[in-house]
């Protein structure tokens, strides 16, 4: 079974430019979330899809943004780059909660490094 | 306000030694805990999880154990091995709605663990 797959794995771009990140998620599952990881912060959650509709979001300006298709793929999408936009772009799938199941695990991918000069 | 922390950014072990991973958690309506270890430059991989139903959860090596009114969950390693050595992240998740639902973890800023031979 393939696991989340992220493209492309490394990124720079200038201040001001836009991005697109992508994401395949484990075969099956429907939930894919993007997380942020930097430094200083840690990982931080930005938001999740279900069945191509947000449905929680972290923190974060509206210069974020993602979706999700009609095969669970997901593309987040970053406007107007900034130097602190520098960072681990990490997405997770998950089959989503199920209250028959007790354990459900979100899986990640290996990341996108952002670099924003 | 930093929902979930771990205290110690890092730890020293030596080889065949236990490890003992701390974590604490504000949020009483947290119901899933989930551990992660990370390599630099990787996506983090799931190592174990513990429902708030419970208070231990054993797999292998690595034990979670829950201590819900302490609002504290630990990470045991036993026989520590240098392969270990790694970032462990611990995880929190709020399942936001019924059924299928919303999968968000809220991360601490992780525990630097390394096993020395």
């Amino acid at each position: 079974k393939a696991g989340v797959t992220q493209t492309p794995r490394y990124l720079i771009k200038t201040r001001g430019q836009q991005v697109t990140l992508s994401c395949s998620p484990i075969s099956g599952h429907r939930s894919v979330s993007w997380y942020q990881q930097t430094p200083g912060q840690g990982l931080q959650f930005l938001f999740e899809y279900f069945s191509e509709t947000q449905r929680n979001k972290g923190n974060f300006p509206g210069r974020f943004s993602g979706r999700q298709f009609s095969n669970s793929r997901s593309e987040m999408n970053v406007s107007t780059l900034e130097l602190g936009d520098s960072a681990l772009y990490l997405c997770a799938s998950s089959s989503g909660w199920d209250r028959r199941i007790q354990n459900t695990e979100a899986f990640f991918g290996q990341g996108t490094r952002l670099t924003v000069v | 306000d930093q929902q979930v922390k771990q205290n110690s950014p890092s730890l020293s072990v030596q080889e065949g030694r236990i490890s003992i991973l701390n974590c604490d958690y504000t949020n009483s309506m947290f119901d899933y805990f989930l551990w992660y270890k990370k390599y630099p430059a990787e996506g983090p991989t799931f190592l174990i999880s513990i429902s708030s139903i419970k208070d231990k959860n054993e797999d292998g090596r690595f034990t979670v154990f829950l201590n819900k009114s302490a609002k504290h969950l630990s990470l045991h390693i036993v026989p520590s091995q240098p392969g270990d050595s790694a970032v462990y992240f611990c995880a929190a998740s709020l399942r936001l709605y019924s059924g299928a639902g919303s999968y968000q973890l809220t991360f601490g800023k992780g525990t630097k663990l390394s096993v020395i031979p």
